[in-house]
């Protein structure tokens, strides 16, 4: 079956750096567009960044754009998040998600998530 | 950027009753050609991830008891549940896929009177 494990997060100073990962079985890597959605403590969703399969689209929310990098390794059949220059309002649970040619971007397969903090 | 907003933001009903949730876009999010609304609403529960209920605004993700309904077009949307139930008590999330960035609305909260 199709699984999503986020792993990566962790405590971290603004200003810093932090590289999420998440790991994806059951299903053919390389044919999905994959996303990063984020949720702060108590507050809605929101989302971040989507990557095609093969790598030759990225989109990103404005929130993040010039800050973070979306990329993926199918070989690997990981997705990653590099993260830079990190604020407090980026503190959050960060979720891959996927869709599908049917649902389109309607998210039918999300990870349990991966808690980033940013504070000093 | 599509604008979705929820109401109400929260929500008490009786077991057995009728919930609404509303959902509304700042701009249309049905595409002609091929008569779809970009439209999801997703159920949270404590400490899970969002879990899918319906995409193209009304069809039904598999598993999802037929209690739930999916309703409406272009900037108006419905989340109806006919008979609640006790593991219904979530937050519900509307999210538009017709554009990027997706987003979400604020999320509705519902429980138990």
């Amino acid at each position: 079956q199709v699984q999503l494990v986020e792993s990566g997060g962790g405590l971290v100073r603004p200003g810093g750096s932090l590289r999420l990962s998440c790991a994806a079985s059951g299903f053919t890597f390389s044919d999905y567009f994959i996303n990063w959605i984020r949720q702060a403590p108590g507050k809605g969703l929101e989302w971040v960044s989507y990557i095609s399969g093969s790598s030759s689209s990225t989109n990103y929310a404005d929130s993040v754009k010039g800050r973070f990098t979306i990329s993926r390794d199918n070989a690997k059949n990981s997705l990653y998040l590099q993260m830079n220059s990190l604020r407090a309002e980026d503190t959050a649970v960060y979720y891959c998600a996927r869709g599908d040619s049917m649902r389109a971007a309607a998210l039918g397969y999300w990870g349990q998530g991966t808690l980033v903090t940013v504070s000093s | 950027d599509i604008m979705m907003t929820q109401s109400p933001d929260s929500l008490a009903v009786s077991l057995g009753e009728r919930a609404t949730i509303n959902c509304k876009s700042s701009q249309s999010v049905f595409y002609s050609s091929n008569n779809n609304n970009y439209l999801a609403w997703y159920q949270q529960k404590p400490g899970q991830p969002p879990k899918l209920l319906f995409y193209w605004a009304s069809t039904r993700e598999s598993g999802v008891p037929d209690r739930f309904r999916g309703s409406g077009s272009g900037t108006d949307f419905t989340l109806t549940i006919s008979s609640l139930q006790a593991e219904d008590v979530a937050v519900y999330y509307c999210q538009q896929y017709y554009a990027t960035p997706y987003t979400f609305g604020q999320g509705t909260k519902l429980e138990i009177k």
